[in-house]
């Protein structure tokens, strides 16, 4: 079974500029998260879909960041414009349907800002 | 609310010597979830061990052990006999229904083991 792909693994860009995340979740996986994990900290969860509806992004930074999951199986996020704070690694789940307990994580993307 | 405190930041061991990392998690729920999970260099999380929390058992596998105690609301990971593989940033993490009505995973800050040889 093919696990969470995420792309890029890596990024660098300059503050203000905006970056796009890209995954694609386990098959057949309803539910898909994305996590921020600042340096040295425990990933904090940003957006939890269930298909293609959003459940909970009340962590999202809404001014600046947004995400979406069309046709209910992949997914972006985006970020733009991107402030130095955003430097990060973002990580995506999936979970199968009436299994949230059972997240499969992503390698994540690592995102430098400027 | 949903909290996970990880008060060990960084521990250092030699190799075969035993380690217990510490969890301490507050939730108001009555049914939710425990997890370690364990982030290598290489940045992926490998997911370890789930508990629930009407399973109080202790649980052993291969060098690995977890203590879960509802009364001090703690779920410490023990390593006995530590290798230098087992480097890495453990996490704990809560899952919980919060106020969703969807479970919502809560990790703490992690602890840093190194085991130098």
């Amino acid at each position: 079974e093919a696990g969470v792909a995420q792309s890029p693994r890596y990024k660098i860009i300059e503050k203000r500029q905006s970056v796009a995340f890209w995954c694609n979740p386990i098959s057949g996986h309803a539910t898909l998260y994305w996590y921020q994990q600042i340096l040295g900290q425990g990933p904090k969860l940003l957006i939890q879909f269930q298909n293609n509806g959003v459940v909970d992004d009340s962590q999202l930074p809404k001014d600046r960041f947004s995400a979406e999951r069309l046709k209910g199986v992949d997914s972006t996020l985006k970020i733009q414009p991107a402030k130095l704070e955003d430097s990060a690694v973002y990580l995506c789940a999936s979970s199968p349907k009436d299994r949230y307990n059972e997240q499969f994580f992503g390698p994540g993307t690592r995102l430098t800002v400027l | 609310a949903q909290k996970v405190t990880q008060a060990q930041t960084e521990i250092s061991v030699v190799e075969k010597e035993d380690v217990t990392l510490d969890c301490v998690y507050e939730t108001r729920d009555t049914t939710y979830y425990l997890f370690w999970y364990k982030q290598p260099p290489s940045g992926e999380l490998v997911f370890l061990i789930r508990r629930n929390s009407f399973d109080e058992q202790n649980e052993i596998s291969g060098r690995y052990s977890w203590n879960f105690q509802k009364s001090t609301s703690s779920f410490n990971f023990t390593i006995t006999a530590s290798q230098v593989v087992d480097s890495a940033v453990y996490f704990c993490a809560l899952s919980d229904l919060g106020d969703t009505g969807f479970q919502k995973l809560v990790f703490g800050t992690g602890t840093r083991l190194l085991v130098s040889p």
